[in-house]
């Protein structure tokens, strides 16, 4: 399979714990986009990479949260002293720029996390 | 200014009907427009995109019409199928100071296609 990936699938933390998702995203794939879905509302975006560089972030981002792609491959996504307001589904997506594209973004399956 | 509204809600049509689904937006600077779906427990699929160059594409069963005067663009999915049923989101995207092109989804409308 050389879709998105995603792990875990599931995470359930209480809160004030520490929790980190990785995203694996097509292998061509130069940008690297992180959004967070509520149930029954649209992805918002979070944050946004071009290769290993962060080059957007929402204000939906606080400072509690923070994003990686160390070698412009795979990317994590921490959340410090998680409260109940960040359970949600954090969803990856990548893209390839190139000329003529005008960004396909493709998503993975999502992790969904219960802080309790 | 970077909403994008979709309606209705939640849509139920008997087999074979053509559902529509509208989105509208504000921001004239938004240049994208795809269409995803998304089954339970799934991450969104892309399903076809448009440009505003454009007032019309289809991919298969699937149709976007675009109105760049209205600032409003649709999807309709022709003889629909009861393995339609998901849940269908438009998105607009623009070009950033920071080269993203963030996508900015509609509310998401729960489509049911009855056998």
């Amino acid at each position: 399979d050389t879709g998105v990936s995603q792990n875990p699938r599931h995470k359930i933390t209480k809160r004030g714990q520490n929790v980190t998702f990785r995203c694996d995203p097509i292998s061509e794939h130069n940008r690297l986009y992180w959004y967070r879905q509520t149930l029954g509302q649209g992805p918002e975006f979070l944050t946004y990479f071009q290769n290993e560089a962060q080059l957007e972030k929402s204000r939906l981002l606080s400072d509690r949260f923070s994003a990686e792609r160390p070698k412009g491959s795979f990317s994590t996504l921490e959340i410090q002293r998680t409260e109940q307001g960040d359970s949600a589904m954090y969803l990856c997506a990548s893209s390839f720029r190139g000329t003529g594209i005008m960004n396909e973004q493709y998503f993975g399956p999502g992790t969904r996390l219960t802080v309790t | 200014q970077q909403q994008v509204k979709q309606s209705p809600q939640s849509l139920i049509v008997q087999k074979g009907g053509i559902p529509i689904i509208n989105c509208a937006y504000e921001n004239t600077a938004f240049d994208y427009f795809p269409w995803y779906q998304q089954f339970p427990g799934k991450g969104p699929a892309l399903l076809i995109a448009i440009r505003p160059d454009v007032s019309e594409k289809k991919e298969g069963r699937f149709t976007i019409s675009f109105n760049k005067s209205a600032k409003q663009f649709s999807l309709h999915i022709m003889d629909s199928q009861p393995g339609d049923s998901a849940t269908y989101f438009c998105a607009a995207s623009k070009a950033s100071s920071g080269s993203a092109r963030q996508l900015t989804f509609g509310s998401g409308t729960q489509l049911t296609v009855l056998p």
